[in-house]
């Protein structure tokens, strides 16, 4: 079946460290991948999406590649930020008939000053 | 453009009563979906309305219902609630049936003691 794994947080990294968040998934097909932010009180915002293998997508400094080969999609920024601070969310968008997205458990970040 | 609304935001309700949630899309978009949020669960899926039509459903009881007005506003309803229904309940609205890039709303956050 269609399923997305993250790796568990919560992840701490200090002011201007490099972050990576790891995501894996099983899928049918090629599926359209995600990453989705919530930040502390909000709903999900999207972050970046890949539509197809080998495609990079990038937003705010953050950047992921759909890597076919390895059925990952992990999440990094070269320099973290005390307003990144979020709970990040990888999701897969299913390609059977209900187009139904698939989400990560989510992966808490915390950037120390 | 006035983004995805949520009513209310805060919810507190005792065990075996009703509750009614609402949420106003995004000006235009057709879709609207239904998330539970929950720290043991994670994001799971509740349903997808486009046009007044019920499109997706995810694996909830029929505790849990929604629907869609000609405005494209929706509401979900969980009656007999239970203290395991204390979530936060998303609303996300879309353009398309199929739900590729999503707007989340805030959110209400339901209290069940």
């Amino acid at each position: 079946g269609n399923s997305v794994t993250q790796m568990e947080g919560p992840v701490t990294l200090s002011e201007e460290a490099f972050l990576t968040i790891n995501c894996t998934y099983t899928a049918t097909g090629y599926p359209s991948l995600f990453w989705y932010v919530q930040y502390p009180g909000e709903g999900l915002q999207l972050l970046l999406k890949a539509t197809k293998a080998d495609d990079k997508g990038s937003n705010k400094g953050f950047e992921a590649t759909y890597r076919k080969e390895t059925t990952s999609f992990h999440l990094e920024k070269g320099s973290v930020q005390v307003s990144d601070s979020a709970v990040y969310f990888c999701a897969l968008r299913r390609l059977d008939s209900n187009y139904q997205l698939i989400w990560g458990a989510g992966t808490k970040l915390i950037i120390k000053p | 453009k006035a983004g995805v609304t949520q009513t209310p935001r805060y919810l507190i309700k005792t065990r075996g009563q009703q509750v009614t949630l609402s949420c106003s899309p995004i000006s235009g978009h057709r879709s609207v979906s239904w998330y539970q949020q929950t720290p043991g669960q994670g994001l799971q899926f509740l349903f997808e309305y486009f046009s007044e039509t019920q499109r997706n459903k995810g694996n909830f009881p029929g505790r849990f219902s929604g629907r869609q007005f000609s405005n494209s506003r929706s509401e979900m309803n969980v009656s007999t609630l239970e203290l395991g229904d204390s979530a936060l309940y998303l609303c996300a609205s879309s353009l398309a049936e199929v739900s590729y890039e999503q707007y989340f709303g805030p959110g209400t956050r339901l209290t069940v003691t």
